[in-house]
């Protein structure tokens, strides 16, 4: 079964802190994708990254940066130097993949709220 | 501009009377999809849509109704709704099934009293 684990339900960080939001997934396909997504208080939701699973390439994107590792099934997240606005719900997700198939659903992880205070 | 609309953004209404939230797509996507979202429970599928005239249920379809009439539009349908269903929902359109990126909505806050 697919499913996508955030621990973190909440957190909370000073402006300027580095922050690591955690995403642990399962899947017994080869083949998948990984998203992040954020979710602003106005509460739609922006795309932010994503990776498939052949590659395990870290990357920064500005203050953003995404680690990658298939050896624990993990794709975390990190913001650096915090800011106020970057306090959201950022949600991880899963994507399978196969050659045929109509599949590629979203399963989406719970959601971690992140505050980061003046 | 690529998008994917929802209307309305926000509903109230009351117990059993029937209602649509509508879901357009400008970008000839194949797959679509409507997900809600509660708090602790992240976005859970409810219907999704291969192609026209082709639904399946996803996670949580239970109380819900869908159709594809035509590729733009998938609405979602409450014949009867509860206070359970009290959520915000997304719809979501990708280009094919097995194509990863997807497209979502703007959101329905959708309260049931």
């Amino acid at each position: 079964a697919q499913k996508v684990t955030q621990a973190q339900t909440e957190i909370s960080v000073v402006e300027k802190e580095d922050v690591t939001l955690d995403c642990v997934y399962e899947t017994r396909d080869t083949t998948y994708y990984l998203f992040w997504y954020k979710q602003p208080p106005s509460g739609e939701l922006v795309f932010l990254i994503r990776r498939n699973s052949f590659d395990e390439q870290n990357e920064i994107s500005g203050r953003y940066s995404w680690n990658f590792q298939k050896s624990t099934s993990s794709f975390n997240f990190t913001i650096t130097a915090s800011q106020v606005v970057d306090s959201a719900v950022y949600f991880c997700a899963l994507s399978e993949v196969r050659r045929g198939s109509t599949l590629g659903r979203l399963y989406f992880g719970r959601g971690t709220q992140l505050t980061v205070w003046p | 501009e690529a998008q994917v609309t929802q209307n309305p953004r926000y509903l109230i209404t009351v117990t059993g009377k029937k209602l649509t939230v509508t879901c357009s797509q400008n970008m000839n996507h194949e797959y679509m999809s409507w997900y809600r979202q509660d708090p602790g429970l992240g976005l859970r599928q409810i219907y999704y849509s291969m192609n026209v005239e082709v639904t399946d249920k996803g996670d949580v379809p239970e109380g819900y109704k869908v159709s594809r009439k035509e590729k733009r539009n998938f609405p979602l349908i409450l014949e009867s709704p509860s206070p359970n269903q009290t959520s915000l929902y997304f719809c979501a359109s990708r280009r094919r099934g097995d194509e990863p990126e997807a497209f979502f909505g703007q959101g329905t806050r959708l309260t049931v009293v």
